[in-house]
């Protein structure tokens, strides 16, 4: 089975803090993704990266960052988090092929008080 | 503009009842693929179909049925007899050669059915 793992399921930080949500996959993928998902607007992408030490910014990256040190590790990144970053967090892996399924996380519920 | 239109945001049904998720989609690629999505109260996003844009053929999966018509541009979600297990967000989402391996998703139908 295929797997992806996000490292919290449920984060609580303060305004400004800075956050690091973890997504770990073992599927050996090119791609990764970070998507927030809010009531309404579905899933919306922040960033995605095609390999090691690559990014692409997504349809809202303003306020975020991401990471890929190694393939299988793919970092996202609030550098002083706030209110309106509160948000379900969705990772996913995919081999980089337009036919084939994105392989999703858990998600990560992060509340910034 | 969005790519990728699912109109009905909640739809309550009876349990036993059929229910249909509309998708409706936005390309200009003659290459491209549709996906459905399960997300239990749980999270995970569950892969369910995925369709090419070459092949019209309807599908079934068990209590599943896909339809796609191109000329719609149509990709609808049929649940028959459904159960309480069935309660669910479900996602339409599109993928094109344009933009590799990048996913464009609806805002997801919440569907909850009543024992």
């Amino acid at each position: 089975d295929v797997k992806v793992t996000q490292s919290s399921r449920y984060l609580v930080k303060r305004t400004g803090e800075k956050v690091f949500l973890e997504c770990v996959q073992d599927m050996d993928h090119e791609n990764m993704f970070w998507y927030r998902q809010d009531p309404g607007l579905g899933l919306r992408l922040i960033y995605f990266s095609y390999d090691v030490k690559m990014k692409e910014k997504g349809d809202i990256p303003e306020g975020y960052s991401v990471s890929r040190e190694k393939k299988e590790r793919f970092s996202l990144i609030l550098e002083s988090a706030s209110t309106n970053q509160t948000s379900m967090y969705l990772c996913a892996g995919g081999t980089g092929s337009i036919r084939d399924t994105q392989y999703f996380g858990p998600g990560t519920r992060l509340t910034v008080l | 503009a969005q790519k990728v239109t699912q109109a009905q945001t909640e739809i309550s049904v009876v349990e036993k009842e059929d229910v249909t998720l509309d998708c409706v989609y936005e390309t200009r690629d003659t290459t491209y693929y549709l996906f459905w999505y399960k997300q239990p109260p749980s999270g995970e996003l569950v892969f369910l179909i995925r369709r090419n844009s070459f092949d019209e053929q309807n599908e079934i999966s068990g209590r599943y049925s896909w339809n796609f018509q191109k000329s719609t541009s149509s990709f609808n979600f049929t649940i028959t007899a459904s159960q309480v297990v069935d309660s669910a967000v479900y996602f339409c989402a599109l993928s094109e050669a344009r933009a590799g391996n990048q996913f464009y998703f609806g805002t997801g139908t919440s569907l909850t059915v009543i024992p």
